[in-house]
């Protein structure tokens, strides 16, 4: 089993709707949870983080993490083809001091116009 | 403020050359990490170090790679000989060390793009 699991997708929704990314992670102890975007040719770039049960909200995203299910997911309402891209989810490894993350291997969104 | 910077951004060399990759992480960042981003293999974690001292060289895929850290404002990661395999991006990325427990996001660089023909 992988450590942190993503749908490669792509995921396809139209402009407007609401596109849902899931992540399941493997280590019952993990604390850190985090969303990266990453445009094709560029660098990830973090776009949230969580770390406590619940949702997280920030304009049109929100994250929401379930530690019983070991699930984290990222919403982003009122999606636009500018958030094309691959986004990918990356977890923290329980008791590791020195800051190391396991990434999934990102989930394709195609939003089209 | 700066983010972390890599160079080159490009480097195109042929099979058994020497490559090195510089970074300068964000100041006040006192974790670094190298990656290696293929489409096969994604996203995969090489070496990192905390306070300048390598802590995790696992992902380092052969006596091949070497990497360094002499301060706090810069490291290396060094490929000698070079092999075609070897082509990807290569980002580097740091954070702040959190909490025992939990973690800071890291930031990373816009990579180096590495072609070895």
């Amino acid at each position: 089993q992988k450590e942190v699991e993503q749908n490669s997708g792509p995921l396809s929704v139209p402009e407007g709707a609401i596109a849902s990314l899931n992540c399941t992670y493997s280590d019952r102890g993990s604390q850190s949870f985090f969303w990266y975007r990453q445009y094709s040719g560029k660098s990830p770039e973090l776009i949230m983080f969580i770390y406590s049960n619940g949702d997280k909200e920030d304009g049109r995203f929100t994250a929401q993490l379930n530690k019983a299910s070991q699930y984290v997911s990222l919403l982003i309402r009122d999606s636009q083809p500018s958030d094309s891209a691959t986004y990918l989810c990356a977890v923290n490894i329980p008791y590791n001091q020195g800051g190391k993350l396991i990434f999934g291997q990102g989930t394709e969104l195609s939003v089209k116009p | 403020d700066a983010g972390v910077i890599q160079s080159p951004r490009h480097e195109v060399t042929e099979m058994g050359q020497e490559v090195t990759l510089r970074c300068k992480p964000i100041s006040g960042h006192n974790s670094l990490f190298w990656y290696r981003q293929t489409m096969m293999r994604g996203l995969e974690l090489l070496i990192y170090f905390n306070n300048n001292v390598p802590i995790d060289d696992s992902g380092m895929p052969e006596d091949r790679f070497s990497a360094k850290m002499p301060n706090a404002s810069f490291s290396t990661l060094k490929i000698q000989p070079s092999e075609p395999r070897d082509s990807a991006v290569y980002f580097c990325a740091s954070s702040h060390k959190g909490r025992q427990y939990s973690n800071q996001p890291q930031h990373f660089g816009d990579g180096t793009r590495l072609s070895i023909l």
